[in-house]
């Protein structure tokens, strides 16, 4: 049950896209992510890899290739500015989470 | 309309026992399929996932954190209960509940704000 593996930064202009990957989730099928503002409790962003929850704007995007998933922000924001966790999913019998090491993302 | 509150205290000393409850409302845990899990962040740091139970009292705990966990629910008043045991300071963090509706959305999709513990002599 291993953290998994984030870049500590990424960043964009205003209106680029910046991808976050995490690293590890190969033997997981569920991947989610969170978007945290300071002080703040986390947001699901994603779910299931792809899906987004109601109310989270198609900028945002997931995918997973082999070991590694990715979150995708297009058309930057300045509100996009905040941390990102990605987390995988094991169920069955020993069912666990486990969260990514975290990615502050700045809008320049 | 989802809402999650964590509840407890916000200091203790070491090897003491921290029980933080978690009152929710807007669904019920005898729901087929709805769970609650607890998770922490220390300050500055990452996230971590302690425990989870289902509305069939099912119970998951995080393997390095096994033997100091308990959780536990009390449907009638919608809330969820996590104790710790033997505090130390590194257990020092926000703590939080989350929803997850399991075999639909198997994700943490609404919240608690979050109560911060500070474990000191």
């Amino acid at each position: 049950q291993s953290a998994l593996t984030q870049p500590p930064s990424a960043s964009g202009s205003p209106g680029q896209s910046v991808t976050i990957s995490c690293t590890g989730t190969g033997s997981y099928k569920y991947v989610s992510w969170y978007q945290q503002n300071p002080g703040k409790a986390p947001k699901l962003m994603i779910y299931e890899v792809t899906k987004r929850p109601s109310g989270v704007p198609d900028r945002f995007s997931g995918s997973k290739s082999g070991n590694r998933a990715s979150l995708t922000v297009s058309g930057l924001q300045a509100d996009d500015e905040a941390d990102y966790y990605c987390s995988a999913y094991a169920g069955g019998n020993n069912l666990y989470y486990v969260f990514g090491t975290g990615t502050k993302v700045t809008v320049l | 309309q989802v809402t999650l509150k964590e509840s407890g205290p916000a200091q203790l000393k070491p090897t003491q026992t921290l029980t933080l409850t978690c009152t929710f409302s807007g669904f019920s845990l005898s729901t087929t399929g709805m769970c609650v899990s607890w998770i922490r962040q220390p300050p500055g740091k990452a996230l971590e996932w302690l425990a989870r139970i289902d509305w069939d009292d099912d119970k998951y705990y995080n393997t390095s954190l096994r033997t100091r966990l308990t959780i536990s629910k009390d449907t009638s008043k919608n809330q969820v209960v996590l104790t710790m045991t033997n505090m130390d300071p590194v257990d020092t963090a926000t703590y939080y509940c989350a929803r997850v509706v399991t075999a639909q959305l198997d994700a943490f999709d609404f919240w608690g704000q979050g109560t911060m513990v500070a474990v000191s002599s």
